[in-house]
């Protein structure tokens, strides 16, 4: 049981490029979450999804996009990076929204 | 919107007790605490729910005021252990969690 995984572990961009984090779980949970985290500003939701096929904006979607195809994994794709990317993402999945939520080893990313 | 949380730092000597504190300005369904050591990911620590008893994990407790949209965190004989950033998230309606700033905390010899 790997729990949730995330890849790469870092990552560095030049303005303009698309890449894509990839996000697994194998515990069968129905809620994936997708979060930022930036020095004193805590842990942000970008996109999050309560089952396979239905995704939803949080509080700053912008210059992301997500797909929810298998109830196992959750990719977030950067369309076009920016440098204001650059920061500390963490994907989270719980068996519900209620439920407590386990989170991966997330992603470090730099945008020049 | 995020919850309010405070103090947003506090340092401790060892055996020394804290309260971290949590509102929010909606009705709220639940309070969930996480604690994040540097360099590592969010660990869950415990969930407040609306008209629960108030919770227990080892020395750390928490709990919910329904009224007034609340919720502290009690840290009792702090352990150098203890140190890291504490972060409640909030659930309120249909509306995924939201987490506070976070409250850093540092526990010294």
């Amino acid at each position: 049981n790997a729990g949730v995984t995330q890849t790469p572990k870092f990552q560095v961009l030049k303005t303009g490029q698309s890449m894509t984090l990839q996000c697994a779980q194998d515990m069968n949970h129905e809620y994936m979450s997708w979060y930022r985290q930036d020095p004193g500003m805590g842990l942000r939701l970008i996109h999050y999804s309560v089952g396979a096929g239905i995704t939803d904006q949080g509080e700053v979607p912008n210059g992301y996009n997500v797909s929810r195809s298998t109830t196992e994994d959750f990719p977030l794709r950067l369309l076009s990076a920016a440098p204001s990317q650059t920061s500390v993402y963490f994907c989270a999945s719980s068996y519900r929204r209620t439920y407590e939520q386990y989170f991966g080893p997330g992603t470090r990313l730099t945008v020049t | 919107q995020q919850p309010v949380q405070s103090p947003q730092a506090v340092i401790l000597r060892e055996g020394e007790d804290a309260v971290i504190n949590c509102s929010s300005s909606k009705a709220l369904y639940s309070v969930h605490w996480y604690r994040q050591k540097h360099g590592e990911a969010p660990v869950f620590l415990m969930i407040l729910l609306k008209g629960g008893e108030q919770k227990g994990h080892e020395k750390i407790s928490a709990s919910f005021n329904e009224k007034k949209q609340q919720s502290s965190l009690y840290l009792t004989a702090s352990q150098l252990s203890y140190s890291g950033t504490y972060f409640c998230g909030t659930l309120s309606g249909n509306t995924p969690l939201v987490f506070g700033k976070g409250t850093r905390l540092s526990v010294i010899a």
